[in-house]
């Protein structure tokens, strides 16, 4: 069956830092993969978007990757402050479908 | 623009009552979605709109009925409340990829999201 995972456990790093969070994917072929932050008590928002072809994107701080012969999506937010902190989600997008199905998300904690 | 509104904020059912959360959008989307969010689980997508009369299922269906009646509304109704519908609903709209055409969800805005509270 589709599976999307990010990794449960929080993400604790101090500020400054590179904080690193991965979106492993498998039995899935997507068009495209996106990014979202969610706060405590508030909706996602989105972040970025990245397509099957394209390997890097780049926003701000905010880069993301795109492996699909990996089957994986790596988000990095470079010199992270103590804002940063919240949960991280991944979502994909697939051919032939029009649902957008999500993981589980990683909390990121940036301590000052 | 008021972007993607939801009423109730916070709701508390006795089970085997019925409800429906409310869900309006300003911005013109035809693509809107409803998700709940459990500890742990993440979001799962309920139901789904990709136009004003089309609705479909997404992975957890069941106990829930959609309609789209105008572009700017999608309600949810929950039809006979069970304690495993405790949950956070959030709705969602998207915008289309207007690079391609063909795909439906570019980039979701949601809503604050209602927290169900099943007795």
């Amino acid at each position: 069956s589709q599976k999307i995972e990010q990794n449960s456990e929080a993400l604790n790093i101090q500020e400054g830092k590179t904080a690193t969070l991965t979106c492993n994917y498998t039995n899935y072929s997507p068009a495209y993969l996106q990014w979202y932050r969610q706060d405590p008590g508030r909706g996602p928002v989105f972040l970025l978007l990245i397509r099957e072809n394209e390997k890097e994107k780049r926003k701000e701080r905010l880069k993301v990757t795109f492996d699909t012969t990996l089957k994986q999506s790596l988000f990095h937010i470079t010199a992270s402050q103590p804002a940063d902190s919240a949960t991280y989600l991944c979502a994909l997008f697939g051919y032939n479908t029009d649902k957008l199905i999500f993981g589980t998300g990683t909390r990121l904690q940036v301590f000052p | 623009n008021a972007g993607v509104t939801q009423t109730p904020k916070f709701q508390v059912l006795k089970t085997g009552q019925s409800m429906t959360l409310q869900c309006a959008q300003d911005m013109n989307h035809e693509y809107m979605s409803w998700y709940r969010q459990d500890p742990g689980m993440g979001l799962r997508l309920i139901h789904y709109s990709v136009g004003a009369g089309i609705t479909d299922q997404g992975e957890v269906p069941n106990g829930y009925n959609v309609s789209r009646s105008t572009t700017e509304d999608f309600p949810l109704r929950l039809l006979s409340a069970a304690p495993s519908q405790t949950s956070v609903y959030f709705c969602a709209s998207s915008t289309e990829d207007g690079a391609t055409g063909r795909l439906r969800i570019y980039e979701q805005y949601f809503g604050p999201g209602t927290r169900l509270t099943v007795t």
